[in-house]
C-alpha cells in the first residue's frame, strides 16, 4: 500500500494568516491526490481532487498543488469555519489511502 | 440535493455481528458506486471497500476480506455493511461515501458516520 504523510500534525494558526499543508506519498501518484475536510462534529467533506481541482461549493482561498510525490493545501486567508482536520488520500494505487491529518487549531 | 443517512449507533458484544445502512436520496442510486470508510476516533480513515450498486460488484481492502460484506438494495436506494466477529479493535465510526466519476474518481458526498462500540 502507499503510505501517506502529512506534515505537520497539529498547526496554529490566527485568523486571516496563510497556511500550508504538505503531504508526502511514499512512491509516486502522478496527481491522484484529494484533499478532505474534517469538522469537529465528524462531518467529512472533499475540498480539492485530482491535486488542484476545486470541489464546487468550496471557497476559493482553498488551493492545492503537487507533483510526483509532493503536495500541498494552501488556505490563502483563515477563516473561523476553517479550523479543522484536514486529510491528503492517494487514488493511484490500490486501496486507496489516507495521510494521518493535519489538525488546524486556532493560535 | 445529494443526501447520506446513516444507521444509527451500535453497541455489541465481541464475537457478535452488526449491519450498518447508508440509505441514500437526491441521485441515482442504481448507477453509482459507495465505498465505506473506519476510522478510529482520534486516527485517520481507511478504506474498507467499495460496491457498485448496478450489478452488486464489490472491491476490498485486503486488510477488511473476511470482516466486512458490501451489499445493496436498489429499491430502497440504500447500502450495506455486515462487519462480522467483531473485537474491541472493531470499535471505530463508520462512514459511507459516495464515489463520484466524473470527471475524476473522488468520495464527493459522505455520510454521518455510525459509531460501533464493542464491549462485552
Amino acid at each position: 500500500d502507499i503510505q501517506m504523510t502529512q506534515s505537520p500534525s497539529s498547526l496554529p494558526a490566527s485568523l486571516g494568516e496563510r497556511v500550508t499543508i504538505s503531504c508526502r506519498a511514499s512512491q509516486g501518484i502522478s496527481n491522484n491526490l484529494n484533499w478532505y475536510q474534517q469538522k469537529p462534529d465528524g462531518t467529512i467533506k472533499p475540498l480539492i481532487y485530482y491535486t488542484s481541482n476545486l470541489q464546487s461549493g468550496v471557497p476559493s482561498r482553498f488551493s492545492g498543488s503537487g507533483s510526483g510525490t509532493d503536495y500541498s493545501l494552501t488556505i490563502s486567508s483563515l477563516e473561523p469555519e476553517d479550523f479543522a482536520m484536514y486529510y491528503c488520500q492517494q487514488d493511484a494505487s490500490f486501496p486507496p489511502t489516507f495521510g494521518g491529518g493535519t489538525k488546524l487549531e486556532l493560535k | 440535493q445529494v443526501k447520506l443517512q446513516q444507521s444509527g449507533a451500535e453497541l455489541v458484544k465481541p464475537g457478535a455481528s452488526v449491519k450498518l445502512s447508508c440509505k441514500t436520496s437526491g441521485y441515482t442510486f442504481s448507477t453509482s458506486y459507495m465505498s465505506w470508510f473506519k476510522q478510529i476516533p482520534g486516527q485517520s480513515i481507511e478504506w474498507i471497500g467499495m460496491i457498485y450498486a448496478g450489478d452488486g460488484g464489490t472491491g476490498y481492502n485486503q486488510k477488511f476480506k473476511g470482516k466486512a460484506t458490501l451489499t445493496v438494495d436498489t429499491s430502497s436506494s440504500t447500502a450495506y455493511m455486515d462487519l462480522s466477529s467483531l473485537t474491541t479493535e472493531d470499535s471505530a465510526v463508520y462512514f459511507c461515501a459516495r464515489i463520484t466519476t466524473v470527471p475524476y474518481w473522488y468520495f464527493d458526498f459522505w455520510g454521518p458516520g455510525t459509531m460501533v462500540t464493542v464491549s462485552s
